[in-house]
């Protein structure tokens, strides 16, 4: 079975500080990786996902992340962060020919001025 | 703006009351989800619709109740809840079993 592993409940920053919430999955067969962001009493959007191909994934909001296999790792990183981006982030992993998607534990994301 | 609808948004329920959730999307995806997130939790999933077919239930409580009428609508049908199943359940969609999901906004459940 898939699980995933966000090591940072929480991840304090400065507004324009470079961030990085750290993911790890482990799974006995290949995967799908995603990430989803969630603003107060909203539901989840997706922010990117990796299906296959190139390993460093861009998506929406100027974030990006970087599949690396050998250490299982899935880690979201942006280079400068805004007030708006506080917010929820949960990584997921998916079973390459299943569709449960199964969550992290979610990493609060607090972006201070 | 979420391009799947929950409503209501929010829900208040006694125990012995017979309620449901809605849920519609009209991207044309064949497969809808129910999700349940429980305060400072991660999401957690329910059940999964497949082309209008049941596909998975994550052996929830029979007091939830799904039901696909058609690929564009997916319900809750609530009975007999307990305190403890008080929580936001959130509805996604995705093109395919597999594809990436996209979400509503959520119905915020309280049972009184």
């Amino acid at each position: 079975a898939q699980s995933v592993t966000q090591l940072d409940s929480q991840v304090p920053v400065f507004e324009e500080a470079p961030v990085e919430l750290r993911c790890n999955y482990s799974s006995s067969v290949s995967v799908y990786l995603f990430w989803y962001v969630q603003y107060p009493n909203q539901g989840l959007q997706l922010l990117l996902k990796y299906l296959s191909g190139s390993t460093l994934v861009k998506g929406i909001n100027g974030f990006e992340a970087e599949f690396n296999k050998s250490q299982t790792s899935f880690h979201l990183r942006k280079p400068s962060v805004h007030i708006s981006d506080t917010a929820e982030y949960f990584c997921a992993v998916a079973k390459e020919y299943g569709n449960k998607l199964v969550f992290g534990a979610g990493t609060i994301l607090r972006v201070k001025s | 703006d979420t391009e799947v609808t929950q409503t209501p948004k929010h829900l208040v329920m006694g125990m012995t009351n017979k309620k449901s959730l809605k849920c519609e999307q009209h991207m044309g995806h064949r497969a809808m989800y129910w999700y349940k997130q429980k305060a400072k939790k991660p999401p957690e999933l329910m059940f999964v619709y497949s082309y209008e077919k049941l596909s998975i239930n994550e052996s929830v409580p029979s007091r939830f109740s799904p039901e696909c009428p058609n690929s564009s609508l997916l319900n809750l049908h609530l009975h007999a809840l307990q305190p403890e199943d008080s929580a936001l359940y959130l509805c996604a969609s995705s093109q395919e079993p597999n594809s990436p999901l996209h979400f509503g906004n959520g119905t915020r459940l309280t049972v009184t």
